[in-house]
């Protein structure tokens, strides 16, 4: 099964600056990734996806990330911090070999004005 | 309205009832997903459907039971809940490998 792993359960920034949040894989053959966030007392949306097009995916509100094979990573990041931004974000892969999706255990992203 | 909805959002529950959770989809997606989210564990697969009438296990799927006689519903029932049953509850469907899951708003359970 996959492993997902978030650095950094809580993260703070100012607003304005930048935000990484930070996403490690297991697989050795690199599945579909997704970031989603989360907003209190709400399902999941979905940010961005990798599908193996590019290895840098632009998604809504700003959000970018980068797919590093050789780091098995897939970091999340936004030039300019808003305060609508703060929210829980999850990385997610869904594994080649099926279609179950594999979450970490997010990261709570605060934006301090 | 197209999508996926969730019912009831909120329930409380005494320790040993049966409790359905309702999970509906309008997209006549293959796959249906049930999650459980608790704090510091993210979200965690219960079960899993790719059709009518095809279930498996996911992570953690003990003391919980699911059936899916037809695509668009996929009911998780707790049969004899438990306490550390109290959790958020999402489900969740996709149409397929690589592509997105939609959640639903989420059911949160409490028991007794």
């Amino acid at each position: 099964a996959q492993s997902v792993t978030q650095l950094g359960s809580h993260v703070s920034v100012s607003e304005g600056a930048l935000v990484l949040l930070r996403c490690n894989y297991s697989s050795s053959v690199p599945p579909y990734l997704f970031w989603y966030v989360q907003y209190p007392n709400q399902g999941l949306q979905l940010l961005l996806k990798y599908t193996s097009a590019a290895t840098l995916v632009k998604g809504i509100n700003g959000f970018e990330a980068e797919f590093k094979k050789s780091e098995t990573s897939f970091h999340l990041t936004k030039p300019s911090a808003h305060m609508s931004d703060a929210a829980e974000y999850f990385c997610a892969v869904s594994e080649n070999t099926g279609n179950q999706f594999y979450f970490g255990t997010g990261t709570s992203l605060t934006v301090i004005p | 309205d197209a999508g996926i909805t969730q019912s009831p959002r909120y329930k409380i529950t005494e320790t040993g009832r049966q409790v359905t959770l309702m999970c509906h989809q309008t997209w006549s997606h293959s796959y249906m997903f049930w999650y459980r989210q608790d704090l510091g564990h993210g979200l965690r697969l219960i079960y899993y459907s790719a059709a009518a009438d095809i279930t498996d296990k996911g992570e953690v799927p003990d003391g919980y039971v699911v059936s899916r006689s037809k695509t668009e519903n996929f009911p998780l029932t707790l049969e004899s809940a438990t306490r550390s049953q109290t959790s958020v509850y999402f489900c969740a469907t996709n149409g397929g490998w690589g592509t997105e899951a939609f959640f639903g708003q989420g059911t949160r359970l409490t028991v007794v």
